[in-house]
């Protein structure tokens, strides 16, 4: 069972524009919220998290919005750039522990 | 480089042999993980630690696979008999654990194939 769900495995965005990245959780027990950027033959790597108790957190270009009560959350990134493309994985735990993981969005921006 | 190192990069065995792994977490994490991704989808949990003590199994993990972490810093991964569906990418992460909001940090990962 798929408790974080990413439904959309691709995304194409031309750079300079906002690329949103969109997840879906059912787990209500999830208390903590990561999304990670991954290269290929490369290990995830973290990129921004927030916190239950917030409904927003941004760094730098990279803002993630939270919204408990339709258990989703997004990510976006704003001016997107070409280096910005990745597979984007969106994750969850219960405060501590192990981390669910979504299938991952394929992001490509273009020149 | 402090980070979480993987070894080997790369492993291609046949089908029925035995396969090791090996991760050095980050120094000062006390947390250690084993995830598996195969191709379209996001890592799949398999197991963790805390410090030398083996917290959480998988349904995934069989009994063809072992991990350990002797004395709470480095782990090994283990797949006996190895059978072509075991062709994945593993991957070992670190974290510190805390109250709240657990950061894992990932290694490179091994990709093995079974042929």
């Amino acid at each position: 069972d798929q408790q974080v769900k990413q439904n959309s495995p691709s995304l194409s965005v031309q750079e300079g524009r906002i690329s949103i990245l969109n997840c879906d959780y059912t787990n209500s027990m999830f208390d903590y919220f990561l999304w990670y950027k991954k290269y290929p033959a490369e290990g995830p790597t973290f990129l921004i998290s927030i916190s239950s108790i917030k409904d927003k957190n941004e760094d730098g270009r990279f803002t993630v919005f939270l919204n408990k009560s339709a258990k989703h959350l997004s990510l976006h990134i704003v001016p997107s750039q070409p280096g910005d493309s990745a597979v984007y994985f969106c994750a969850a735990n219960k405060a501590v522990g192990r981390l669910y993981f979504g299938r991952g969005t394929q992001l490509t921006v273009w020149p | 480089d402090t980070g979480v190192s993987q070894d080997p990069r790369h492993k291609i065995t046949k089908r029925g042999q035995n396969v090791t792994f090996r991760c050095d977490p980050i120094s000062e994490h006390n947390r250690l993980y084993w995830y598996r991704q195969t191709l379209g989808q996001g890592p799949e949990f398999l197991t963790y630690f805390q410090n030398e003590a083996q917290l959480e199994k998988s349904r995934l993990l069989s009994d063809r696979f072992s991990a350990e972490r002797p004395k709470g810093s480095f782990s090994t991964l283990e797949i006996q008999r190895t059978e072509q569906g075991d062709s994945a990418m593993y991957l070992c992460a670190s974290s510190l654990s805390l109250d709240r909001g657990e950061k894992l940090f990932f290694g490179s990962g091994t990709q093995l194939s079974v042929l």
